[in-house]
């Protein structure tokens, strides 16, 4: 049984950094084709791809946000990490963290419940 | 990259039958067979119904059917039920430097 769960802060202040941390179970990050990934949503918005990390530490990340993003794992954890630099209100979402494989079409099949993050002074 | 195109709502009677478009285009939806759909309900998080065009995990109701033609990929509910009331979003791969597009979400109404 595969899950997934975020953790980090609620609340963040502008320009500051945040972390996120994904804790998952029932899968190996080691085993090929296995990918986690970060997705956000603003609220009342659509879902929007972040990040991606692959078995093989293989990275991704979206082209709009890809200055301001990274993605590592930690497989003996079993946990990925997302930071995201100089936080902007904007950036105010759900942050969800994704599972991708072959069973599924290498897109995200198993999700966690989300965290949201509120970016204020 | 930019999102899928769905409509914004779709509304049907229980047991009508209604289809959700996601448009892309060759680069993503016309290029790969891997495209998602997803099921939201409020404050949820989103659950896959179908993948690779037009397959259903096991436990997702025969109900959800997908297809793709050209650039445009479709997601059928047939026998529409108050469970369905929900919003839905496809996914498409879209090659190796920038894998995954979303779409921009379609709200669906039982009437």
């Amino acid at each position: 049984q595969i899950t997934l769960k975020e953790s980090g802060p609620t609340l963040v202040k502008p320009t500051q950094t945040l972390t996120l941390t994904c804790t998952f179970s029932g899968f190996s990050l080691s085993t090929s084709g296995v990918g986690v990934g970060w997705i956000r949503q603003p609220p009342g918005k659509a879902l929007e791809w972040l990040a991606l990390i692959y078995w093989d530490d293989d990275k991704r990340y979206s082209p709009s946000l890809k200055s301001r993003l990274t993605i590592t794992k930690d497989t003996s954890k079993n946990q990925v990490v997302l930071t995201m630099t100089n936080m902007d209100p904007v950036d105010t979402a759900t942050y969800y963290c994704a599972h991708s494989g072959y069973s599924y079409g290498y897109l995200p099949d198993y999700w966690g419940q989300g965290t949201l993050v509120t970016v204020s002074s | 990259q930019s999102a899928l195109t769905q409509p914004a709502s779709v509304s049907g009677s229980p047991g009508q039958s209604i289809t959700i478009s996601c448009t892309g285009t060759s680069s993503d939806v016309g290029s790969y067979n891997l495209v998602s759909w997803y099921q939201q309900h409020p404050g949820k998080a989103p659950k896959l119904m179908i993948y690779e065009v037009s397959k259903r995990p096991s436990g997702v109701s025969n109900r959800f059917s997908g297809s793709k033609s050209g650039n445009t990929a479709s997601l059928t509910i047939s026998g529409l039920q108050a469970e369905d009331e929900a919003d839905y979003y496809c996914c498409s791969y879209a090659g190796s430097s920038s894998p995954y597009v979303f779409g921009t979400g379609t709200k669906v109404t039982v009437l």
